[in-house]
């Protein structure tokens, strides 16, 4: 069964400056997709970022940026310019090709943004 | 686009008592359907997931049962709830036929029993 770990229960990070969160994963599986959602106090979960494990190239959505380094089975999230309404939990997963969708997440990172 | 809508938000309910949360997807058909729970602090555990009409999957043993008695459609549900019961219920969708990998979720549930 995969596993996915977050050795990071808290990361706090100054407004503008940039937070990098990480995120391994165990698999024997070559393709995949890997996720970054963020849970915000209204407990809503949204997706940050997707990676396909097939792509070579790291995934970017405006501030957010992916470290994927798949023979290392590593899959960090950096946020830079860091802003006040990134404060959430963030919670990486995985998910292989063929499990109906069923999302594998690790324990979560809470990220605290002071002013 | 598509939505997903979840209810009730917030429940209190005895032990003993039953257990119904609905969810309903719009924009879409035929979508993979799937129920979450989250304890406090921790992460989420998938305790359902449907491909379609009638068709449940269980991933966990527990006090709970799904249905989808329509496409856009899935309830979660209990005869009688335990205290371990307590938690938050997310309800999420992903594309069936032309699966993007990613799952779309819906607001949440927070369950407490007493």
């Amino acid at each position: 069964a995969q596993t996915v770990t977050q050795s990071q229960p808290e990361m706090s990070v100054q407004e503008a400056e940039t937070v990098t969160l990480s995120c391994t994963y165990d698999t024997s599986e070559s393709d995949y997709y890997l996720f970054w959602y963020k849970q915000p106090p209204s407990r809503q979960m949204i997706l940050v970022i997707r990676q396909e494990a097939y792509k070579q190239q790291n995934a970017t959505e405006n501030r957010f940026s992916v470290n994927f380094q798949k023979a290392a089975k590593s899959f960090s999230l950096k946020i830079s310019d860091s802003q006040l309404g990134d404060a959430a939990m963030y919670f990486c997963a995985y998910r292989s090709t063929d499990s109906w969708g069923k999302l594998q997440f690790g324990a979560g990172t809470q990220v605290v943004v002071t002013p | 686009s598509q939505t997903i809508h979840q209810w009730p938000a917030t429940l209190v309910q005895p032990v003993g008592s039953p257990l119904s949360l609905e969810c309903t997807v719009e924009g879409t058909s035929n979508p993979n359907l799937y129920w979450y729970r989250q304890a406090a602090g921790r992460g989420l555990q998938l305790l359902f997931y449907s491909v379609g009409i009638g068709q449940i999957s269980s991933e966990v043993p527990q006090n709970l049962s799904a249905s989808r008695p329509q496409d856009r459609q899935f309830i979660l549900s209990s005869k009688k709830l335990l205290l371990s019961d307590s938690g938050f219920y997310l309800c999420a969708w992903s594309w069936g036929a032309s699966d993007t990998g990613e799952l779309f979720f819906g607001e949440g549930s927070r369950l407490t029993v007493l």
